[in-house]
C-alpha cells in the first residue's frame, strides 16, 4: 500500500519560510514523478509544483514561482517544498501526490496534507 | 489553460443521474482527470485520460469528451457520492484544476 506522509506545516509570519516534507513508502519512489497541490481553507484545489522522477524536470505555478523550490532525495524516499517569502494567500493544506505515467500523469496517490498558516 | 466547471453546485437525490461539465480554454486532447473530494479528506482519482475509470471506482461513474469539452456522469447517485468533484488538465504545465462542483443532497 502506497503511503505519503506530509510534515513541516505550521504557523509562520508573513515573509517567513517553511520546508515541507513528504515521506513515501510502499512504492519505488525513484520511479515516480511527484507534485505538490494545495487547497486554501474552504476553497478549491491548486496545483503548485512538479518534479520528475530523477529530479530533472521541474515546473511551478505562477503564484509560487521564484518563492518556492521543489526537490527530492530518492535515497530517503522524500519529497520537499521549500517555501520562502510567504504571504497570507499561501495559507492552505498542502498535499503531495504521485504523478502516474500510466494514468495520463494524473495524481493517483495523495498524502493526508499538512496545513500551512501564514499570519502575524 | 483555464478549466471551467458547471454547475458550481448541484442538488440531487439518491438514484438520480447527474452530469458535470468541464470546459478547457484551449484543446487538451484527452489529458483530463476527474477527482472526488470529501470534507477533510484528500482528493481521490476517479477517471483519467478523460474516460478511463480508475481501478476500484464503481462503474456508475463515467467520463467522456476530448479537445475542450468534457463530462463526468454518475448514472445512479449513491449516498456516498455526495462530495465535491474537480477536473484537472494534464496536457501542459502549469497544471490547472476546475473550480469544483459541490454535489449536495436534495
Amino acid at each position: 500500500e502506497v503511503q505519503l506522509v506530509e510534515s513541516g506545516g505550521g504557523v509562520v509570519q508573513p515573509g517567513g519560510s517553511l520546508r515541507l516534507s513528504c515521506e513515501a513508502s510502499g512504492l519505488t519512489f525513484s520511479g515516480y514523478a511527484m507534485s505538490w497541490v494545495r487547497q486554501p481553507p474552504g476553497k478549491g484545489l491548486e496545483w503548485v509544483s512538479h518534479i520528475g522522477a530523477s529530479g530533472g524536470s521541474i515546473y511551478y505555478a505562477d503564484s509560487v514561482k521564484g518563492r518556492c523550490t521543489i526537490s527530492r532525495d530518492n535515497s530517503k524516499n522524500t519529497l520537499y517544498l521549500q517555501m520562502n517569502s510567504l504571504r497570507a494567500d499561501d495559507t492552505a493544506v498542502y498535499y503531495c501526490a504521485t504523478d502516474s505515467s500510466l494514468r495520463g500523469w494524473s495524481h493517483n496517490d495523495w498524502g493526508q496534507g499538512t496545513l500551512v498558516t501564514v499570519s502575524s | 489553460i483555464q478549466l471551467t466547471q458547471s454547475p458550481s453546485s448541484l442538488s440531487a437525490s439518491a438514484g438520480d443521474r447527474v452530469t458535470i461539465t468541464c470546459r478547457a480554454s484551449q484543446g487538451i486532447s484527452s489529458y483530463l482527470a476527474w477527482y472526488q473530494q470529501k470534507p477533510g479528506k484528500a482528493p481521490k482519482l476517479l477517471i483519467y485520460a478523460a474516460s478511463t475509470l480508475q481501478s476500484g471506482v464503481p462503474s456508475r461513474f463515467s467520463g467522456s469528451g476530448s479537445g475542450t469539452d468534457f463530462t463526468l456522469t454518475i448514472s445512479s447517485l449513491q449516498p456516498e457520492d455526495f462530495a465535491t468533484y474537480y477536473c484537472q488538465q494534464l496536457n501542459s504545465y502549469p497544471r490547472t484544476f476546475g473550480q469544483g462542483t459541490k454535489l449536495e443532497i436534495k
